[in-house]
Formats: C-alpha cells, structure tokens, sequence
C-alpha cells in the first residue's frame, strides 16, 4: 500500500505557484521523499526528492516540515504544460537489493488553467 | 541518448496468445524494472531485476516471467494472455544505490489489449 496521502484534484491558475501537498506520517528516518509526475499517460517522469531538507532544482521545490510527516511540492510558476498526475512516493535510503521499487498511489490530478 | 525504449508501443492479443515485451536502455543503469497501469491507477511493479542474470518478483508477478540476459535488456513475457493483462506496461531503469535511491526513468509504456 501507499504510505502517502494526497487530494484526488488541484486546480491552478497558469502563470502561478502551484502547491501540492503530501501527507506520510508514517515515514522513517531512513526514507526519502520522491516526486514523479505522469502527463496524459506517458511515462512518469522523475521530478525532485528530498530526506529532511527543502531542496530545489530546474523544475520544483520541496519543503518538508520539521517533523518529515508532511512535504509540498511547489512549482514556481505552472504552465499548461504541468498538467499531470502528481505522485508523492517514500523510498528506503539502503540499498536492499529489492527496495528501489516504486510504489505509487493514485497521486492528484493537477489541472492548469489559462 | 535514446533512455529508456519499449517495444512494441501497442499490442492486440487473444486469449491464451503469448507475447514478449522488450524494454532496452542506454543509461548503462544496474537495476531494471516493469509496471502497469491500470486505467485511473497508479503503477504497480511486476517483476525488477538489480543485474544482469538476476530477477526478482515484484508485487503483481503472476501471469508473467522475465529475463535479464543482456544488462541493457528486460524483456517481460506474457505465457498464456489474459484480458485481465489488459493493461499499459512501462518499464523503467535506474542506477544502483549505495545509500541514496536513484531516481528511476521510464520508458513510453506499451498499451496491450487481450480480448
């Protein structure tokens, strides 16, 4: 099972921030947060992870609260082209040789409006 | 670099037909894996395979086997097809971790049919 919760659905305004939030308060200490996304069916595309501090790169930024039980991902300034399902996954750090699979929820719809 | 490659991008099958889906990468990645997706699902992991000559089952393994024999190859195959594999396949590649998991990529899916 998922150990991640988010909404079904976002909507946002093209052109603004877009914050997706994420719930796991199961996480563990040796857990990662990942971000993948998923447009119109193709395959999904890694966007950022990120342990216990907030991280950024070219495409997004993500905060994880102090406690690690809660994480946003933020797209600075969403275009049509963000419209995707966004998924919110925790992966074991060691390597155990099996624990690299991806489990992926449903993830949250987030829909761009001009 | 072409990434991640899947072969045949689609694909209609009877019942009992079988099939071999190919999933090739250039990444020179160590581990490999194949999904589905089920329309309004999210994905879910068939079979992985963390080096060349090694497999192992993911969380839906039956009705399919795999094979690892080249490192850059996975191939998934469908024995005996159900219109319960009705599904899209993506296969994805990544770098073996040492104590951080590397991001996986995947590839375009191959959307099977079985009626």
């Amino acid at each position: 099972d998922a150990k991640t919760t988010q909404p079904p659905s976002m909507d946002c305004a093209e052109g603004r921030a877009a914050n997706l939030p994420c719930n796991h308060s199961t996480i563990s200490g040796n857990e990662y947060v990942y971000w993948y996304r998923q447009i119109h069916s193709q395959g999904p595309q890694y966007i950022i992870h990120g342990l216990k501090n907030n991280e950024t790169n070219e495409m997004a930024s993500l905060i994880i609260t102090e406690d690690r039980k809660s994480s946003t991902l933020i797209l600075p300034h969403a275009t049509l082209r963000d419209t995707a399902v966004y998924y919110c996954i925790v992966r074991v750090a060691s390597f155990q040789g099996g624990s690299e699979k991806l489990v992926f929820g449903k993830g949250m719809k987030l829909t761009v409006n001009p | 670099n072409a990434g991640v490659t899947q072969t045949p991008k689609f694909r209609v099958l009877k019942t009992g037909q079988s099939m071999t889906l190919l999933c090739a990468q250039d990444m020179n990645h160590e581990y490999m894996y194949w999904y589905r997706q089920d329309p309004g699902m999210g994905l879910r992991l068939i079979h992985y395979s963390v080096g060349e000559g090694t497999t192992a089952k993911g969380e839906v393994p039956d009705g399919y086997n795999v094979s690892r024999l080249k490192k850059q190859n996975f191939l998934l195959g469908l024995e005996s097809a159900a219109p319960s594999q009705t599904s899209v396949y993506f296969c994805a590649s990544s770098y073996a971790s040492d104590r951080t998991p590397y991001e996986q990529y995947f590839g375009p899916g191959t959307r099977l049919t079985v009626t």
